[in-house]
């Protein structure tokens, strides 16, 4: 495709479900990155990958939250046993790296009941 | 570790005002510096960026400059529009393929 595709757009799930959210970056893009917005805030980092590894993963907030890389290009982030305050905009990048712009999916509305 | 600090919105202005928006870093090396544009409804993209002091970042009318000495990549337009409504958020990366940090955001209201 043209842009970075995040599926789905909209999720509902009730507390203490999994979820599994997924970024198609562009091809050949070797960095990706995942941000979470919560509504009328900012972009908070979660992780980023320069190919298939996770060089920095500072940004999880907990262990409940894990994501991976394969193929340097499909990503998937989980939420295991969500809780209400994970509902959010959970937003992916790629990016060619070497200063060069991010490219945003639209994002995953995550609501948790 | 590094971070980004912007002025706090919401920012209203007329239309044809002057805009500044205020931002700061914390950064160890030399970070590349990025503005990004939220519009309503749509998704995030690069409005402009500077990758070394002193340089200057252009786009649509607004204009950053890197300024080392005061860890400052303010944005400024001279006479903004309607159009340029939007949440406008400073950005830095520390160094190639290295994670991009985003400051808060600043929401823009400019009414006719």
């Amino acid at each position: 495709g043209a842009g970075v595709s995040q599926s789905p757009s909209n999720k509902v799930t009730e507390k203490g479900k999994d979820v599994e959210l997924r970024c198609d970056p562009i091809s050949g893009h070797t960095a990706l990155y995942w941000y979470r917005q919560r509504l009328g805030q900012g972009l908070e980092f979660l992780i980023y990958f320069q190919g298939n590894s996770a060089p920095d993963k500072s940004g999880l907030p907990s262990d409940r939250f894990s994501a991976e890389r394969t193929g340097e290009s499909v990503s998937t982030l989980t939420i295991q046993r969500t809780q209400q305050e994970d509902s959010a905009v959970y937003l992916c990048a790629s990016s060619t790296g070497n200063y060069e712009k991010l490219f945003f999916g639209s994002g995953t509305q995550l609501s948790v009941l | 570790g590094n971070s980004v600090t912007q002025m706090e919105g919401p920012v209203t202005l007329s239309e044809e005002a002057f805009l500044t928006i205020n931002c700061t870093y914390t950064a160890t090396g030399y970070p590349s510096l990025f503005w990004y544009v939220q519009y309503p409804g749509e998704g995030l993209q690069l409005l402009l960026k500077a990758t070394k002091a002193d340089d200057k970042g252009s786009n649509k009318g607004f204009e950053a400059t890197y300024r080392k000495e005061t860890t400052s990549f303010h944005l400024e337009k001279g006479s903004v529009q309607v159009s340029d409504s939007a949440v406008y958020f400073c950005a830095l990366s520390e160094t190639s393929y290295d994670k991009v940090i985003f400051g808060p955001g600043t929401s823009l209201s400019v009414i006719p």
